[in-house]
Parts: structure tokens; sequence; C-alpha cells
């Protein structure tokens, strides 16, 4: 049973272009988790999708910042007009249902220029 | 909405000695507690979870203990090993479809 699964691993962009990241959850799981993470700090909650569904949105940035997880493929966070403050790991997390128990991915390590 | 806060932020131990970690949250509401160990370049792992209804739980050589009157709640790690050396994150959630808050982590580094 593959675990949940992100890419790409490593995305470098340069200011004011886009980020997409891919989020494929564990088989069976239809709840996703963002969570975006600075260098030496915790783990930041962004968003909670089930599918088709946002359950909470509120960890995200007004602007720039959106995600999806459609019926049929993976979760997309998507980073719009990127600045340097947007560089983090961004890791997606899925679980059967609700939040408890979740199983996290390797993370996304976005770097912009 | 809940508040984790998580310490000590490092923790270096001789290998063999025990390790704590310690959290305590805000929301009285909480009733499920992840703790998650985290390795260089990995995504966290959940390593053990106790639910309000019991005030401990162990799993070989780690084991968490809840304290719902203080809204504490501690990971013990017996025997340290070198591969224990990780950052360790504490978290608590409402349960249902509420999120999970996670603390600022631990880093703990067992000295060979």
């Amino acid at each position: 049973n593959a675990g949940v699964m992100q890419n790409p691993r490593h995305l470098v962009r340069r200011r004011g272009q886009e980020a997409r990241l891919r989020c494929s959850p564990m088989k069976g799981h239809s709840h996703v988790y963002w969570y975006r993470q600075l260098p030496e700090e915790g783990l930041k909650f962004m968003v909670y999708l089930q599918k088709e569904n946002i359950i909470d949105e509120s960890g995200m940035p007004k602007e720039r910042f959106s995600a999806e997880f459609p019926k049929e493929g993976p979760s997309i966070l998507r980073i719009q007009q990127v600045v340097r403050g947007d560089s983090a790991a961004y890791f997606c997390a899925s679980s059967t249902t609700g939040p408890e128990t979740q199983y996290f991915g390797p993370g996304t390590r976005l770097l912009v220029l | 909405g809940e508040n984790v806060e998580q310490h000590p932020s490092t923790l270096s131990v001789q290998e063999g000695d025990s390790a704590v970690i310690k959290c305590t949250y805000s929301d009285s509401a909480s009733n499920y507690f992840p703790w998650y160990k985290q390795e260089l370049g990995k995504g966290p792992q959940l390593i053990i979870d106790i639910r309000s209804n019991v005030g401990e739980k162990k799993d070989q050589r780690i084991a968490v203990t809840l304290n719902k009157t203080a809204k504490h709640f501690s990971l013990h790690i017996t025997e340290t090993q070198p591969e224990d050396s990780a950052v360790y994150f504490c978290a608590a959630s409402p349960g249902g479809y509420q999120k999970v808050t996670f603390g600022i982590g631990t880093k703990l580094q067992v000295i060979p």
C-alpha cells in the first residue's frame, strides 16, 4: 500500500511565477491536509479538504494561495505570484475519516529565487 | 482556537538515558493527542497517539501520559538510541472535523 505521495519533491521558482504542488493521498483516504513548515519552525496548518469540498481553510493566506481536491486526481496547492517568503517545505497528509491519524507525505521543498 | 506549547525546543541525552518532552494545550474540548517524529528531509511520521479517555499508553520504548485536568501531555522515550535522534512534534485536536494543532517541535539528539 503506497503512502502519501507528493511531487515535485523540490521546486525552484522565480519571484512572480506560479507554483503547483501535488498530493496523492493513500489509497482509500478521502481527507487531505496541507501544512507549511519554515526552517526551524513547526507545522502550520493551511487547509483541510475532502473530495470536492474545502472543510477548513482558516490557515490559508487570503491572497495568492488556493487548494483543491477534485473528484479524480491529486490534491493541488497553488501559489500564484510567489515571493521569497513562500520558500518553505509544504507537507500534505491524508486520513480515512477526519483529522485524526494523519499520514504525511515526504513534502515539497519550494525555493523562491 | 487551540494553542499547543511544547518544551524543551532542544534536548540532548546520552545513549541509554531517558528523554521526556512535555506539551500543554488550551482547548478543553481537545480529546486526541498524537505524537510525530520527523527525521531530516522527511515528512512527520505518527509514532503514538492517546485519547482523552486514557491516562497512559505504551508502545515498546515510548509512552505517552495525559493529564486532562492540567491540560498536560508528555512523551517518554526510554533506553534512547542514536536512531531516536529527530524532531518530535506533539499535537492536539477536538476530534470530529476539527483540525489538528501542532506544537513547535523538540529536536532530540542522542549522543552515542
